[in-house]
This record gives structure tokens, sequence and C-alpha cells, in this order.
């Protein structure tokens, strides 16, 4: 069972334009909500994260829009650049045992065209 | 900057044979995770260390993997006998604690089983 669901799961953006990447969860006991890069060779690198207290979180070019009720979150990248290409998860994750563990979808693998 | 290291790089072996990698997490960071990640796939917990004791293994399959922190520093995590279906990346991550810290992954080892 996928409890995370990711889609794209490739997207082509042209220089300048808007990334949007779309995630949605099944477990209403989620209640932190990452979103992780990830370059070629490399690891994930935490990129954004929001509560489900806030709609709305941004970060220099990078937002998050969420929706509690419809269980859907998504990520928007303004004024997408080449250095942006990579592949983006979505994650959600609750408290078990003090511990964070996220539950991530399958990756949407950007491709910013100069 | 501090990073997660991790070896090898790359691995190739044979089914049936046994393979180990290694993990050195950021210092000071008394939590440490070990994810597999499948190609086209988000990554998926594995084990995680609390210093040197084991948090959550449930999803590691025990009868062919193990791991382990000794002195909950750096942590070894070892595969007998390895089978095709190991083909992965196996992600090792850092935080300075449990919840809710960001996890610093590192570069990973690429696992070839032929």
């Amino acid at each position: 069972q996928q409890q995370v669901k990711q889609s794209p799961q490739s997207l082509i953006v042209q220089k300048g334009g808007i990334s949007i990447i779309n995630c949605a969860y099944e477990n209403t006991a989620f209640d932190y909500f990452p979103w992780y890069q990830q370059f070629p060779g490399k690891g994930p690198a935490l990129l954004i994260a929001i509560r489900p207290d806030v709609s709305e979180k941004k970060e220099g070019r990078f937002t998050i829009s969420f929706n509690k009720s419809a269980k859907q979150f998504s990520l928007h990248i303004m004024d997408s650049q080449p250095g942006d290409s990579a592949t983006y998860f979505c994650a959600a994750s609750m408290g078990l045992g003090g511990s964070y563990i996220p539950t991530f979808g399958r990756g949407t693998s950007l491709i910013v065209h100069p | 900057e501090a990073e997660v290291a991790q070896s090898p790089r790359y691995k190739i072996t044979e089914k049936s044979q046994a393979v180990a990698f290694w993990c050195d997490p950021i210092s000071g960071h008394a939590t440490l995770y070990w994810y597999r990640q499948i190609l086209g796939q988000g990554p998926e917990l594995l084990v995680q260390f609390q210093d040197e004791s084991v948090v959550d293994d449930s999803q590691l399959p025990k009868d062919r993997f193990s791991a382990e922190r000794l002195k909950g520093v750096d942590s070894t995590l070892k595969i007998q006998p390895a089978e095709l279906g190991d083909s992965a990346m196996y992600l090792c991550a850092s935080s300075l604690d449990r919840a809710p810290y960001e996890q610093y992954f590192g570069p990973g080892t690429r696992l070839t089983v032929t």
C-alpha cells in the first residue's frame, strides 16, 4: 500500500517557468511533510518542510501548499533554473516512539531546459 | 561542512556472497538510519539507531541483513547471502537526535548483485 502518492513521475520545464509537483497521502496521523531534493550520485537533502497547521510555506523560490481536508500538498518552484534539475521526493511522517521516519513518494524527475 | 560518509560508493557482488557497507555519521549525531532506495522509488527505512541501540528494525530482513553501531558512532550494514533483489542504493543518514531533527543523508552505496 503506497501511503504517499506523487505525481508527475517526470517533468520538463523551461527556464523561468513554474514547476509543480503534487502529493497525496492516506494517513491522517501524518503531521510533518518534508520535501527532499536529490542530485545524481548524491543522497536526498531536505529542501523545505511544512506542518499541517499552516496552508503555505515559502522559502525563496520554493513554496509548499498544503490542503489538509483534501490530504494533498504540493511543491511549487518559481523561476525554475537549470540547476534545479534533480529528483524531488515528497514525504510524510508522524511521531512514533519519539521518532519521525519519513514515508517517501516515488519521486519526480525534474528537467529544466535553459 | 560536515557530511555523512559512506563506503564503498559502488559494490558489485555475486548472489550468495556476503557484502558490507560502512557509514560514518556527522560528528555528534546520536541518531543513525539505514535506508534502501530501489531505482525509481523513494528511500525506505531499514534500521534506526539511537546511539548504539536499535530503535526500529521492523523493516530489516533479519534472515539475511544485520546492522550494528557498536560504539554509537560509525555503523556497518551487512547482507549475507546477497540476493538479486537486493540490488539497490543503500543510504545512511544521521540526525542530531530523534524527532523532529533534520536527517542528513550520505551519498549512498550502489549495490549490484549478479
